[in-house]
């Protein structure tokens, strides 16, 4: 069975300050890992995948996240925080190839940049 | 625009009646997932379609839900006699499938339903 953590609800930074959203998996295999951005009233927009090649991962807008087996975690990171980077973020864990491809999300992290 | 669309985007409906919800994937995605998102949570997996056979259902679809995906195309999800709770958001998904590659899906912007 898969699932997915993410450690905090609310995350509020200033702008131009560094963003850390945490997000800790399970999963049986060797799973593939998404973040998502939903913006209020968009659609969810993939911001960046890891599907086992390289580790660290960049994604769109300037994101990054990491994958580290040994503490199961795939934390989103950005040097610089945006007015516009306000919004809900999901991590996502999906089995690998062979399996159900049915992903689950964590309950979101919402990220809050003050001026 | 080229990516997922839905319709309608908005819905309010009285408590037993009946609603029709659309989702038009990307042109070559094989793969269609529907979500229902309440807030505050992440979206929760509903079913999939690989073409138009339904492959997997969650246990979050009752009997009064039913989806269809007749031609392999565009998807239906119908909520029968709909009840208070059924109010949530309703995401559609769609990917490209191929045996042994991973896969992305791509979202819609939604349904959001609101049962009086």
């Amino acid at each position: 069975a898969q699932s997915v953590t993410q450690l905090d609800s609310h995350v509020s930074v200033s702008e131009g300050t560094p963003v850390l959203l945490r997000c800790n998996y399970s999963s049986s295999y060797s799973p593939s890992l998404f973040w998502y951005v939903q913006h209020p009233n968009k659609g969810l927009q993939l911001l960046l995948k890891y599907t086992s090649a390289a580790t660290l991962v960049k994604g769109i807008n300037g994101f990054e996240a990491e994958f580290k087996k040994s503490e199961t975690s795939f934390h989103l990171t950005k040097p610089s925080a945006h007015m516009s980077d306000a919004a809900e973020y999901f991590c996502v864990v999906s089995d690998p190839p062979g399996g159900s491809y049915i992903p689950t999300f964590g309950r979101g992290t919402s990220l809050i940049v003050h001026p | 625009d080229t990516g997922v669309s839905q319709n309608p985007r908005h819905k309010i409906t009285k408590r037993g009646q009946n609603v029709t919800f659309r989702c038009d994937p990307i042109s070559e995605h094989n793969r269609l997932y529907w979500y229902r998102q309440t807030l505050g949570q992440g979206p929760e997996f509903l079913t999939y379609f690989q073409n138009e056979a339904q492959l997997e259902k969650s246990r979050l679809l009752s009997d009064r839900f039913s989806a269809e995906r007749p031609k392999g195309s565009f998807s239906t999800l119908e909520i029968q006699r709909t009840e208070q709770g059924d109010s949530a958001m309703y995401l559609c998904a769609s990917s490209a499938h191929r045996t042994g590659g991973q896969e992305t899906q791509y979202f819609g912007p939604g349904t959001r339903l609101l049962v009086l």
